[in-house]
């Protein structure tokens, strides 16, 4: 298994421009996430889903789109890029398994600076 | 949502010192993740441990739900346990994870 796969690991934005970053799994998980982290920091929910064609907003959604058409994509949009999306973005899954287990596993992320 | 306070922030050991980290939360929670950072930005499932206690090789970790903490002990540290040490909860609701800000380990040769 290649577990949690993202694509691009690095990208340079210019103020206004769009993207999207890719995140795939094959772990057959039903819980994907996106994270960004900043220098320094923790990792900040950004979006979050259940399943396919159910998404739902973590703590920093501004200024991101996601959609869930299979269980295994989880694509992540950019809409008009800012300098305070300039991060690193990670993607996860998790089994969500019944009696509770529901480990995270994390893609290697990919750097984005907006510029 | 939930507040999640990681100790110390930041720790500096000589190679073969043992050490303790700190995750405190606010709330109840399904479940609790420790990850390594390495220094090329990997994050490293180190335990999956919602309650009890767990060992693997010179790591181990304790949670203790009730009280709401959870600690990771790094024994014999080495220069490659260097790199930043993530606290991560699950809420009850919507399956949310939570991190806290990390604790930065540089282990000196």
């Amino acid at each position: 298994n290649a577990g949690v796969t993202q694509t691009p690991k690095f990208r340079i934005l210019k103020i206004g421009q769009s993207m999207t970053l890719q995140c795939a799994q094959d772990m057959n998980h039903n819980y994907m996430y996106w994270y960004r982290q900043d220098p320094g920091m923790g990792l900040k929910l950004i979006y979050y889903s259940v399943g396919a064609g159910i998404t739902d907003k973590g703590e920093v959604p501004n200024g991101y789109n996601v959609s869930r058409s299979t269980t295994e994509d989880f694509p992540l949009r950019l809409e008009l890029a800012a300098p305070s999306q300039t991060s690193v973005y990670f993607c996860a899954s998790s089994p969500s398994e019944a009696g509770g287990y529901n480990e995270q596993f994390f893609g290697p992320g990919t750097r984005l600076t907006v510029l | 949502g939930i507040q999640v306070e990681q100790s110390p922030p930041d720790l500096i050991l000589q190679e073969g010192a043992n050490s303790t980290l700190r995750c405190n939360f606010s709330d109840s929670v399904n479940n609790l993740q420790w990850f390594h950072q390495n220094p090329w930005g990997q994050l490293i499932n180190l335990f999956y441990i919602p309650s009890g206690t767990k060992q693997n090789g010179r790591l181990s970790a304790t949670t203790v739900a009730t009280e709401r903490y959870s600690l990771l002990y790094i024994s014999s540290s080495q220069t490659t346990d260097s790199g930043v040490y993530f606290c991560a909860v699950e809420g009850y609701n919507f399956n949310k994870f939570y991190f806290g800000s990390g604790t930065k380990l540089n282990v000196k040769p």
